[in-house]
C-alpha cells in the first residue's frame, strides 16, 4: 500500500512563479527521495533528503524535511515551463524489506509562459 | 538520455501473444527492479532482483514472469495479459539491495496495450 499523500494533487502556475509541493508519509524513515516525472518518460531522481537532515538544496530546488510532524516539501523557485511534470515523493521506511520505496501520489505540475 | 536503457518504447499486444521487455543498465547497480505504472498513478513494485536474484515478488500474476540473466540485464516475460495490464512498465536499478541513501535510476519505460 502507497503510504505517501502529496498535496496539491495538481497545481498550475506562472512561469517565474515559485511552486511548493507538500508530502506526508506514516512511518519513521531513512530517508526521503524527490523524482520528477515528465508526461511519457521514467522517473528522474532529484534529491534525497536522509532522516537526520532538515534542509537540502540542489539549484533552484529546495527540499526540507520534518520527521516530528512526518512532512515534507519540495520547493521550485523561479519556474520555467520545463518544470512542467508529475513529482513524487519517496520514502525509504526505516525497517525497510529489501530497499522497497513508499510512493506518494504525485502532484502534477503545470507552470504557463 | 537515461542510463538505464528499455526496449521496446511501445508494445501492442493480443491476449493470447508471448512477449519480452528488457531492461539494461552499466552503472555496475546489483539490484533491479520491475515497477508497473498506471497514468497517473505512482509506481507499483513488482520485482525486486538482487544480485541476480530473485528477492521480492509483491505477489504479481504468474502471467509475468522476470528474468535475469546477468547483473546488466532485466527481463520481463508476459504471457496470456489481460486488458488491465496494459500501462507503463519501468525499470529501475540501485546500487545495492536495501543500500539506504541511495536512489533509484529509471528508465523511459515501455507502453504497454493489451488489445
Amino acid at each position: 500500500s502507497q503510504q505517501g499523500e502529496e498535496d496539491p494533487q495538481a497545481l498550475s502556475i506562472q512561469e517565474g512563479e515559485n511552486a511548493t509541493m507538500n508530502c506526508s508519509y506514516k512511518t519513521s524513515i531513512n530517508n526521503l527521495q524527490w523524482y520528477r516525472q515528465n508526461s511519457g518518460r521514467g522517473l528522474v531522481h532529484l534529491i534525497l533528503i536522509r532522516s537526520n537532515e532538515r534542509e537540502k538544496h540542489s539549484g533552484r530546488l529546495r527540499v526540507t524535511l520534518d520527521t516530528s510532524k512526518k512532512s515534507s516539501s519540495l520547493l521550485i523557485t523561479a519556474s520555467r515551463a520545463a518544470d512542467t511534470a508529475s513529482y513524487f515523493c519517496a520514502t525509504d521506511p526505516l525497517y525497510n524489506q529489501g530497499g522497497k520505496l513508499i510512493f506518494g501520489q504525485g502532484t502534477e505540475l503545470s507552470v504557463k509562459p | 538520455d537515461t542510463e538505464v536503457t528499455q526496449t521496446p518504447k511501445h508494445l501492442v499486444m493480443g491476449m493470447t501473444n508471448k512477449k519480452s521487455l528488457k531492461c539494461e543498465q552499466h552503472m555496475g547497480h546489483r539490484a533491479m527492479y520491475w515497477y508497473k505504472q498506471k497514468a497517473k498513478k505512482p509506481p507499483e513494485l513488482m520485482f525486486v532482483y538482487s544480485y541476480e536474484k530473485l528477492s521480492i515478488n509483491e505477489s504479481v500474476p504468474s502471467r509475468f514472469s522476470p528474468e535475469c540473466p546477468n547483473s546488466s540485464l532485466l527481463n520481463l516475460h508476459l504471457h496470456a495479459l489481460q486488458p488491465e495490464d496494459s500501462a507503463l512498465y519501468l525499470c529501475a536499478s540501485s546500487q545495492r539491495q536495501g543500500s539506504h541513501n541511495q536512489p533509484q535510476h529509471f528508465g523511459d519505460g515501455t507502453r504497454l496495450s493489451i488489445l
